[in-house]
C-alpha cells in the first residue's frame, strides 16, 4: 500500500509566478489535510478537504491560495503571484475517515526567489 | 480555537537515558493526541498516540501519558538510542478536524 504521495517535491518559482502542488492520499483515504511548515516551525494547518467538498478552510490565507480534491485525480493547494514569504514546506496528510490517524506525505518545499 | 504548547524546545541527553516531553492544551473538546517524529529534511512521522478514553499507552521504549483534567500529556522515551535525535511535535484534535501541532521539541542523544 504506497504511502501519501507528493509532487514536485522541490519547486523553485520566481515572485508572481503560480504554483501547484499536487498531493494522492493513501489508497483507501478520502479526507485530505494541507498542512505549511516554515524554516525551524511547527505546522501550521491551512485546508481540510474531503472529495469534491473542502470542509474548513480556516487556516488558509484569503487571497492568493486555493485548494481543491476532484472526485478524480490528486489534490491540488495553489498559490498564485508566489511572494517571498511563501517560502516553506508544504506537507498534506492523509486518513481514511473523520478522527482517524493522519499520515503524511514527503512535502515539497517550495523557495520563491 | 485550540492552543498547543510543548516544552522544551531542545533537549539533549546522554545515551541511555530518558527523554520527556510535554504539552499542555487549551480546548477540553481535544479528544485525540498524537506524536510525531521529523528527521531533518523528512515527513512528521506517527510514533504513538492517545484517545481521550485512555490514561497511558505504551510501545516498547516510548510511552504516552495524558491527564484530561490539567490538559496535558507527555512523551516518554527511555534507553535512547542516537538514531532517536529528531525534532518531536505533540498535537491535538477534537471533532476529526485538523492537528494543532505543538511548537516542537530538538531532541539530541550524545553517545
Amino acid at each position: 500500500n504506497a504511502g501519501v504521495m507528493q509532487n514536485p517535491r522541490h519547486l523553485v518559482r520566481r515572485r508572481g509566478q503560480e504554483a501547484r502542488l499536487r498531493c494522492s492520499p493513501m489508497k483507501g483515504h478520502s479526507h485530505v489535510y494541507w498542512y505549511r511548515q516554515l524554516p525551524e516551525e511547527g505546522l501550521k494547518f491551512m485546508v481540510y478537504l474531503q472529495k469534491e467538498n473542502i470542509i474548513d478552510e480556516s487556516g488558509m490565507p484569503k487571497e492568493r491560495f486555493s485548494a481543491e480534491f476532484p472526485k478524480e485525480g490528486p489534490s491540488i493547494l495553489r498559490i498564485q503571484q508566489v511572494v517571498r514569504g511563501d517560502s516553506a514546506a508544504y506537507f498534506c496528510a492523509s486518513s481514511p475517515r473523520q478522527e482517524e490517524t493522519q499520515y503524511f506525505g514527503p512535502g515539497t518545499r517550495l523557495l520563491v526567489l | 480555537g485550540e492552543n498547543v504548547e510543548q516544552h522544551p524546545s531542545t533537549l539533549s541527553v546522554q545515551e541511555g537515558d530518558s527523554a520527556v516531553i510535554k504539552c499542555t492544551y487549551s480546548d477540553s473538546a481535544s479528544n485525540y493526541f498524537p506524536w510525531y517524529k521529523q528527521e531533518l529534511g523528512k515527513r512528521p512521522q506517527l510514533i504513538i498516540d492517545i484517545r481521550s478514553n485512555v490514561g497511558e499507552k505504551k510501545d516498547q521504549r516510548i510511552a504516552v501519558t495524558l491527564n484530561k483534567t490539567a490538559k496535558h500529556f507527555s512523551l516518554h522515551i527511555t534507553e535512547t538510542q542516537p538514531e532517536d535525535s529528531a525534532v518531536y511535535f505533540c498535537a491535538a484534535q477534537y471533532a476529526g478536524n485538523m492537528l494543532t501541532f505543538g511548537g516542537g521539541t530538538r531532541l539530541m542523544v550524545k553517545p
